[in-house]
């Protein structure tokens, strides 16, 4: 099965900071890749897929980059509804398996 | 807009069975593959089954294998998950998820979820 790996587990932050969160994927996966944010108590909510392409209605503060083995989503400008948690999700051939979540907190 | 409906979860004992439902609305339910995945309390999610847009593919990870059965029925619009010998650690949210098209297999839209609790 394939791993994925997010770096940090949590972050702190300030609205308007520019934050990176890190995923690794065990081996090649490729650019099938989705990011998902989810608020406490609700379901995940698509940002990105395909590494990098921006799912209808994100705001564009949001980006991902990579290919292979390493991603990366950019939160350009924190703002007050992105303290949230981050789940990177790799869909290339099964089991499609999900980062342990990335928690970016108020500092 | 697209809606998952989620419902069916419930407090079981281990060893007991449950079926959770998925009502889809708003867009052509037999169009989409469809998948199910978990959240235990306080972890991440766990993808762990997955179903083709007839019904005849269906995968699922080691952890629910031979325990779990995923269904539809695309007159209904609903997608089902057959849950037996449960488990203690089976206790999660259950969401099912839409797979999204255009040649890329992520969950574009989610239901919000449905809680099974595997306790005696």
């Amino acid at each position: 099965d394939i791993q994925m790996t997010q770096s940090p587990s949590t972050l702190s932050a300030s609205v308007g900071d520019r934050v990176t969160i890190s995923c690794r994927a065990s081996q090649s996966i490729n650019n099938w890749l989705a990011w998902y944010q989810q608020r406490p108590g609700k379901a995940p909510k698509l940002l990105i897929y395909k590494a990098s392409t921006l799912e209808s209605g994100v705001p564009s503060r949001f980006s991902g980059s990579g290919s292979g083995t390493e991603f990366t989503l950019t939160i350009s400008s924190l703002q007050p509804e992105d303290f949230a948690t981050y789940h990177c999700q790799h869909y290339h051939g099964y089991p499609w398996t999900f980062g342990q979540g990335t928690r970016v907190e108020i500092k | 807009q697209v809606q998952l409906v989620e419902s069916g979860g419930d407090l079981v004992k281990p060893g007991g069975s449950l079926k959770l439902s998925c009502a889809a609305s708003g867009f052509t339910f037999r169009d989409y593959y469809m998948s199910w995945i978990r959240q235990a309390p306080g972890k991440g999610l766990e993808w762990i089954s997955y179903i083709s847009s007839t019904g005849s593919t269906k995968y699922y990870s080691d952890s629910v294998k031979g325990r779990f059965t995923i269904s539809r029925d695309n007159a209904e619009n609903s997608l089902y998950l057959q849950l037996k010998s449960l488990r203690a650690e089976d206790t999660a949210v259950y969401y099912c998820a839409r797979v999204g098209q255009s040649g890329s297999s992520h969950f574009d839209n989610w239901g919000q979820g449905t809680l099974v609790i595997v306790s005696s």
